[in-house]
């Protein structure tokens, strides 16, 4: 079945330095990749996507890339913060009849000041 | 507050017992979602609506598990028989369209199976 696969499940890099997140993803019919911020307590929120038909997209500190025929896809955070402190999920969605989302696992950032 | 309402927030239930939770999606989403999350793991898939048709269910889901979206507008999700292991929250998010793929999450609603 589909599977997204997420490391590290815990993440810890001091303030100013870069994060790395990389996931998998299995079905070959998803087209969507989002990556969402979930504080604790609170809900998931959208921080970045991207699309099948793009490799790379930027949005000031955070940037994702996807290598559609390895089916990987990273999330890259620069000049981190302490505020960047949050669990982070991947996920990949595609159109199968229906919209099905798998999440990855998550991984736990810590950013020390 | 125009986002993604959920109700109620927490429900502590015996086991057995049946449970309903609603979803009030972004009044103009058309696609509303179900997930369920458990602590230390990403959101679920349960199931997916466009408009009122249920198009998608996880293989995952029991038939225990049902929901509906009779109107095309608030869901709800009913677990019967409830079992320990439903214990978890229960995450509704909504989308737009079809070019638009970002889902809004909910709150929440946090089930506690004793």
């Amino acid at each position: 079945g589909e599977n997204v696969e997420q490391h590290p499940s815990t993440l810890s890099v001091q303030e100013g330095d870069s994060a790395v997140i990389k996931c998998t993803y299995s079905d070959s019919a998803s087209n969507y990749f989002p990556w969402y911020k979930q504080e604790l307590g609170k809900r998931p929120q959208l921080i970045i996507d991207i699309r099948s038909n793009v490799g790379e997209k930027k949005d000031q500190r955070i940037a994702v890339t996807l290598n559609k025929t390895a089916k990987h896809f990273s999330l890259h955070i620069t000049e981190t913060q302490p505020e960047d402190s949050a669990v982070y999920f991947c996920a990949a969605a595609g159109y199968t009849g229906g919209f099905k989302t798998i999440f990855g696992a998550g991984t736990r950032l810590f950013v020390k000041a | 507050d125009t986002g993604v309402s959920q109700d109620p927030r927490h429900k502590i239930t015996k086991r057995g017992q049946n449970v309903t939770f609603r979803c009030d999606p972004i009044s103009e989403h058309n696609r509303l979602y179900w997930y369920r999350q458990t602590l230390g793991q990403g959101p679920e898939f349960l199931t997916y609506f466009q408009n009122e048709a249920q198009l998608e269910k996880s293989r995952l889901l029991s038939d225990r598990f049902s929901a509906e979206r009779p109107k095309g507008s608030f869901s709800t999700l009913e677990i019967q028989r409830t079992e320990q292991g439903d214990s978890a929250m229960y995450l509704c998010a909504s989308s737009f369209g079809t070019s638009d793929y970002e889902q809004y999450f909910g709150p929440g609603t946090r089930l506690t199976v004793t």
